[in-house]
């Protein structure tokens, strides 16, 4: 069936660096698109998202890419800090609002 | 400012007991969303519902498993006869109205269950 998911399961980076949490859908019609961050004990937290008639969206220190031509969408964090270690969870829109989400990405940022 | 308020935060329940999780979506949010989380896992979609009304159930168990969002008080997710593969954390989340155009569901802090 269709299904969102990520590439790596986990990432780890030094603070300060810029990260890349990658993810790859599959469901062409997909028009609708959020990256999550979940924290441990934590309900997903929002942090930003992409309609399919854009390529990029900035937002502060968080940026997203969708390349529709290759079903692909990134988050990318510029100096990334230690709180931003958390759990990444990219999601598509399925109708009525309802979003697919797929497996995460753990990032672990060193200080 | 309140957010999606869930509770109980954790629920312990013996096999065969029933569960009743509770969730108040935001101030002027009619739409609400279960979703289950296993661990090390993503969120997996389990019902949608307005007031009084089921949308989609299309991920929720046809067996032991209910919801409900009535017209005053919060949405319930039922799980009767409870059984150890039920064990997982339960998220609720809310919506605005949806006018045609998708937008992002915000998210309570889970209730965490764990049948014995």
């Amino acid at each position: 069936g269709e299904s969102v998911g990520l590439h790596l399961p986990t990432l780890s980076v030094q603070e300060g660096d810029n990260s890349i949490i990658n993810c790859a859908y599959s469901n062409s019609a997909s028009d609708y698109f959020i990256w999550y961050k979940q924290e441990s004990g934590k309900g997903p937290q929002f942090i930003i998202d992409i309609r399919s008639n854009m390529d990029k969206r900035q937002g502060q220190r968080v940026t997203v890419l969708l390349n529709k031509t290759v079903k692909h969408l990134s988050l990318q964090i510029a100096a990334t800090q230690p709180g931003d270690s958390a759990v990444y969870f990219c999601a598509e829109n399925s109708g009525y609002s309802t979003l697919t989400f797929g497996k995460g990405t753990m990032l672990l940022v060193s200080p | 400012n309140a957010g999606v308020m869930q509770n109980p935060r954790h629920l312990v329940r013996r096999r065969g007991q029933e569960a009743r999780l509770r969730c108040s979506p935001m101030k002027g949010h009619s739409h609400v969303y279960w979703y289950r989380q296993l661990p090390e896992e993503g969120l997996k979609f389990m019902v949608y519902l307005q007031k009084e009304n089921i949308i989609d159930e299309s991920g929720m168990p046809k067996e032991r498993f209910s919801a409900e969002f009535p017209k005053e008080g919060p949405s319930i997710l039922r799980i009767q006869q409870v059984v150890r593969g039920d064990s997982a954390a339960y998220f609720c989340a809310s919506s605005p109205p949806v006018l045609g155009v998708a937008s992002p569901l915000h998210f309570g802090n889970g209730t965490r269950l764990t049948v014995t």
